[in-house]
């Protein structure tokens, strides 16, 4: 079964507040994860794709570490703010499932002002 | 803006009736993905389009289908459609076949009475 758990499912922080989620997955076959950042209304947007076991990626005041060995993912924010409120989705690919991009549930981050 | 179109942005039928979805992927990419988005379940991965040949399938049903034109557009097809069927279809796409980068549309609203 090729399953992707993200953890929490929602967040609910003050602005400034730092924060970090967490995406599991199969750590057999891997091939990338990928994080999306979802506003509502919009289109999901690429943040990240990662693809080597202790990958670190960093993007303003996101950043993503990567464990292939153990199946993880985790995704900061440091000093969110109410701009950050979205869901964020990871979503991952297994070199026997070919391309198909296996997305988790997402979390829900709402940052308070 | 991601560059990937997708028409029409909403789209109400009734069930038992069949519509098509179009995408125009980024310029230059070659990989075109559908995806399904309803309200009790995440982002679905149906069906992976590259270079005019499909790639990857996931749970895509019988009644719908898929193809991608020498002009590397995409067309869904729904048919016999059912009141379960209503959801936001999501075509995205990428420069490569599998691991890069998916730069998603804005979705097709389809709610189906």
């Amino acid at each position: 079964i090729l399953n992707v758990e993200q953890s929490p499912q929602s967040l609910h922080v003050q602005e400034g507040d730092s924060t970090n989620f967490t995406c599991s997955f199969p750590s057999s076959n891997f091939y990338a994860l990928h994080w999306y950042r979802w506003e509502t209304a919009k289109s999901p947007e690429a943040l990240f794709v990662m693809t080597l076991n202790g990958d670190e990626k960093k993007k303003g005041r996101i950043s993503a570490t990567l464990n292939t060995k153990e199946g993880y993912s985790y995704l900061y924010i440091k000093g969110s703010q109410p701009e950050d409120s979205a869901t964020y989705l990871c979503a991952f690919i297994r070199t026997e499932y070919g391309n198909k991009l296996v997305f988790g549930a997402g979390t829900i981050l709402r940052v308070k002002s | 803006d991601s560059g990937v179109t997708q028409t029409p942005k909403h789209l109400i039928t009734a069930t038992g009736q069949r519509v098509t979805l179009r995408c125009s992927p980024r310029s230059g990419d070659l990989s075109v993905y559908w995806y399904q988005q309803s309200l009790d379940q995440g982002l679905q991965f149906l069906i992976q389009y590259y270079n005019g040949e499909e790639r990857a399938k996931g749970n895509i049903l019988e009644r719908f289908s898929a193809q991608q034109f020498p002009d590397l557009h995409s067309e869904l097809n729904l048919s016999s459609l059912e009141l379960g069927d209503s959801a936001l279809y999501f075509c995205a796409s990428s420069s490569q076949s599998g691991g890069g980068t998916i730069y998603f549309g804005e979705g097709s609203w389809l709610t189906v009475v």
